[in-house]
């Protein structure tokens, strides 16, 4: 158990709706980061926040957003959903004394 | 631009067998951390190690070890007597420097390890 809670586990839902992927990171950890891991794309690195602002930016889609509240926990939101947004999403989080980085167990969206 | 190399898409070893996962990496950091996740069939991403950029002291941890070099910039991973619990993609990454502040891991693109009974 790698201390970082992602939920939902599984979620299927249609072309064009929104969805919002919630993390918890490790207790103490103040940095977040968003990952998407899909068959012909690998893990691709989406966003960072740290202790809540938003920090480092990569291949995140305009109809994706994301935020890091108060209370550290971070939302994923996708919104106009495709096929193609049919991966696994996956949050991190980064040990403040010592810059290891751990997953969670991810959050497995289907689109249909 | 950063970047991971794991030239080994797939393995296929026998249990008991000695296996290397090959990573090269690119980057103009003078600091930075190397790391190795394991990826089980359920999917979750599971941390193995992480390396300083300063620190090329190899590292065994039970039947895992680490083999850093900065001269040919590769942080290869060695599991001895494979088994069959091992089986699993294995991802190579690079912790950099984004933006003032920010950070990110570059993965490479992982080895699918299959041991066989």
């Amino acid at each position: 158990d790698s201390g970082v809670t992602q939920t939902p586990k599984h979620l299927i839902t249609a072309t064009g709706q929104r969805v919002t992927l919630r993390c918890s990171p490790r207790s103490g950890d103040l940095s977040v980061y968003w990952y998407q891991q899909s068959l012909d794309q690998g893990l691709q690195f989406l966003i960072q926040y740290y202790n809540g602002e938003e920090r480092a930016k990569g291949n995140i889609l305009e109809r994706f957003s994301a935020q890091q509240f108060p209370d550290l926990h971070s939302e994923l939101n996708l919104s106009s959903l495709e096929l193609g947004d049919s991966a696994l999403y996956f949050c991190a989080s980064r040990s403040s004394s010592g810059n290891t980085i751990y997953f969670g167990e991810g959050s497995w969206l289907t689109v249909v | 631009a950063q970047k991971v190399t794991q030239a080994q898409t797939e393995i296929s070893v026998v249990e008991k067998e000695d296996v290397t996962l090959d990573c090269v990496y690119e980057t103009r950091d003078t600091t930075y951390y190397l790391f190795w996740y394991k990826q089980p069939p359920s999917g979750e991403l599971v941390f193995l190690i992480r390396r300083n950029s300063f620190d090329e002291q190899n590292e065994i941890s039970g039947r895992y070890s680490w083999n850093f070099q900065k001269s040919t910039s590769s942080f290869n991973f060695t599991i001895t007597a494979s088994q069959v619990v091992d089986s699993a993609v294995y991802f190579c990454a690079l912790s950099e420097k984004v933006e003032t502040s920010g950070s990110r891991l570059t993965f490479g693109e992982g080895t699918q390890l299959t041991v066989n009974p």
